[in-house]
């Protein structure tokens, strides 16, 4: 079965820092998808970058970047210069392909709040 | 613009009482996805529906039902049988043939729903 771990309590941040999201992951599959996703109190979810296991090179989006690190089994997710609007909560969620069956397994998610 | 509507943004329902939440998208996926989220917690997975006519129970079904009779529309009831019904209710969606790790998913707006 998958697992995705995120166990940071509420995580604070300064305007314009960086700060680091923490995920990690367990599966047997060695062909597997990475997600995260920001959920604002407004409920809606936003999908903000995606790795693949096979991927050479760390996704980046922007002011997102993922930092995977396959051994470890951790797909960490970083915000480069935060701003206020980044205040939300974030999941991280992976996708295994188990056939028709497949579908995202999500993290309980972690709190980010920038502070001006 | 293509999309996932889910209609109401709030629900009053009384004890004892059926209600149906409203999913609709036009993004021509085959995949819907009913989830359930509780203050501060993750994503539970309630029912999902790779086809039409075809859905399976999630992780937490009991006290919900659901149909597919249309590629666009996966209601959701919530029945009088579900213990501890508000919550709010996420409905999401996925393009391509099953097994594609890739995809992400769409989500809708949610639906709050608050049992008085």
């Amino acid at each position: 079965a998958q697992k995705i771990t995120q166990t940071q309590p509420g995580m604070f941040v300064q305007e314009k820092e960086a700060v680091t999201l923490d995920c990690t992951y367990d599966t047997s599959d060695p062909s597997y998808g990475l997600f995260w996703y920001k959920q604002p109190s407004s409920g809606e979810m936003i999908f903000l970058i995606y790795q693949g296991s096979y991927d050479q090179q760390n996704a980046t989006e922007g002011r997102y970047s993922l930092n995977f690190q396959k051994a470890r089994k951790s797909a960490n997710l970083v915000i480069s210069a935060s701003q206020l609007g980044d205040s939300a909560m974030y999941f991280c969620a992976m996708r295994v392909p188990t056939g028709a069956n497949s579908k995202l397994t999500f993290g309980k998610g972690i709190t980010l709040s920038v502070r001006p | 613009d293509g999309g996932i509507t889910q209609s109401p943004k709030y629900l009053f329902r009384k004890e004892g009482q059926n209600v149906t939440l409203s999913c609709e998208q036009n993004l021509n996926h085959d995949a819907m996805y009913w989830y359930r989220q509780d203050p501060g917690q993750g994503l539970r997975l309630i029912y999902y529906s790779q086809i039409v006519n075809d859905f399976q129970k999630g992780d937490i079904a009991e006290g919900y039902s659901v149909s597919r009779e249309k590629k666009e529309s996966f209601p959701l009831t919530v029945t009088s049988a579900q213990k501890n019904p508000t919550a709010f209710y996420l409905c999401a969606s996925s393009i391509g043939p099953a097994g594609s790790i890739s995809m992400g998913y769409t989500f809708g707006s949610g639906t709050r729903l608050t049992v008085v």
